[in-house]
């Protein structure tokens, strides 16, 4: 099947700094990429739609300039935490849509653990 | 938005227990899929099924579209099935992301 693959796996960095991380899909084209958020024992929140070629679009209340989302091709989207404070610790895991056998299915990155000390 | 609700939010169960968990959806959809995410985080994809019924070993999903409802069956639930079951939904407005419903967390005791 098709594979997302997610880096870092786990990441701490000090509050005030900036934190990348990158979404891959290895065998497939992704026109499209989400990234999402989740906090413990919540559900998955969509962050925002990446686009390859365009700018990113954001769900409400995300801020642009905190979170930077850059599709720079096909295969590779990145999430850019920027001036990180505590309150950013969180799960952000991306997705992409590819189409496949039967049907159009989402496949996920294996996610990213940010802790902000 | 379109909202998906999932029952029940918590559930223990006896090794060797079945289960069936509800995925709710308050509007068309092109697509639903279920997800079991494991302790560490990973996403994994159960079942693509807008509609219809399919079989993956101990585990079965029925979605009737036409009343909006998907169903997952975990039969002779193991220990590892722990973690929590999403349910995510595609809007039939396009190239829109999924809209995940909150989840069961499924706990198997020995």
């Amino acid at each position: 099947g098709a594979v997302v693959s997610q880096h870092p796996s786990r990441v701490i960095c000090k509050s005030g700094t900036s934190v990348k991380i990158e979404c891959r899909s290895l065998d497939f084209q992704a026109t499209t990429m989400f990234w999402y958020r989740q906090f413990p024992k919540q559900s998955l929140m969509l962050m925002a739609t990446s686009n390859e070629g365009s700018k990113a679009t954001y769900e409400q209340g995300v801020e642009k300039d905190k979170f930077l989302i850059n599709h720079a091709s096909l295969t590779l989207s990145t999430l850019t935490v920027t001036s990180a404070h505590p309150e950013d610790s969180s799960f952000y895991i991306c997705s992409a849509r590819t189409r496949m056998g039967s049907g159009n299915t989402i496949y996920f990155g294996e996610g990213s653990w940010l802790t902000v000390v | 938005g379109i909202q998906v609700e999932q029952s029940p939010p918590d559930l223990i169960l006896q090794e060797g227990a079945n289960s069936t968990l509800r995925c709710n959806f308050s509007d068309s959809v092109n697509n639903l899929q279920w997800f079991h995410q494991n302790p560490w985080g990973q996403l994994i994809n159960l079942f693509y099924i807008p509609s219809g019924t399919k079989q993956n070993g101990r585990l079965s999903a029925t979605t009737v579209a036409t009343e909006r409802y998907s169903l997952l069956y975990i039969s002779s639930s193991q220990t590892t099935d722990s973690g929590v079951y999403f349910c995510a939904v595609e809007p039939r407005s396009g190239n829109t992301p999924l809209v995940f419903g909150k989840g069961t967390r499924l706990s198997v005791i020995a």
